[in-house]
């Protein structure tokens, strides 16, 4: 069965250090998206992506944030400088369509920031 | 999307159905309820969704009340793997999709006993 990759699994990094988190998305699915979950808090949604470009941000995805599709297979989220409250798991899901279509998500990353 | 309320927590034999209710009283004709759940900080997996009719898969039924103001989730027999956070959800249909972003409740922690 077709699965959502994500690496690595663990991303320990210094403060200020930039990190770009990596997804493999099921292989016909056209949306993409980034989530993130805080340690003991809900899952949170960061940013849609579509044709290339972002369909919706929250206000979490600021300036530090950015994502790429920079071939056909991977899609990334980007942090330039990464802060103390920038841990979490940070998963990414896709989907076929838009709308009601069935998202489903990676196995995350846990991103570490020291 | 309308709101959902869910108990915080709910204990399950094991070998026994699992119950789970979620109530969205707000939910209005083009929305769907949508059921993940994650296992321990993994990603949230997709169990199930429906919009008025009730619904079965292989791994669950989602049973939605006549006025649609309520759900319920029922795992048939219930394993310990399936000890996890169960998030009710609700998504609106197309094209008024907003961007088709999941909104994570607290959701409920289901804990399966031997």
């Amino acid at each position: 069965e077709p699965e959502v990759t994500q690496t690595p699994s663990h991303q320990v990094t210094q403060m200020g250090q930039e990190v770009i988190l990596r997804c493999v998305p099921i292989s016909n699915h056209l949306y993409f998206y980034w989530y993130r979950q805080i340690l003991g808090q809900k899952v949170e949604f960061l940013v849609s992506f579509y044709n290339n470009e972002i369909s919706e941000k929250s206000e979490i995805f600021d300036d530090q944030f950015s994502v790429e599709r920079p071939d056909g297979s991977n899609f990334t989220l980007k942090i330039r400088s990464t802060k103390l409250e920038d841990s979490a798991m940070y998963f990414c899901a896709s989907s076929v369509r838009v709308g009601t279509d069935t998202q489903y998500f990676g196995p995350g990353t846990r991103l570490t920031v020291l | 999307d309308a709101k959902t309320t869910q108990p915080p927590s709910m204990d399950c034999a094991e070998g026994r159905a699992a119950n789970l209710p979620c109530n969205h009283s707000t939910i209005s004709g083009n929305e769907y309820v949508y059921w993940y759940r994650q296992i321990h900080s993994q990603g949230p997996q997709y169990i199930i969704h429906g919009l008025k009719n009730n619904e079965t898969n292989e791994m669950a039924s989602l049973i939605i009340t006549e006025d649609r103001k309520s759900s319920t989730l029922i795992l048939p027999h219930a394993t310990l793997r399936d000890t996890a956070v169960y998030y009710c959800i609700v998504r609106v249909a197309p094209p008024k999709a907003a961007g088709n972003k999941l909104t994570f409740g607290g959701g409920t922690r289901v804990l399966v006993k031997p």
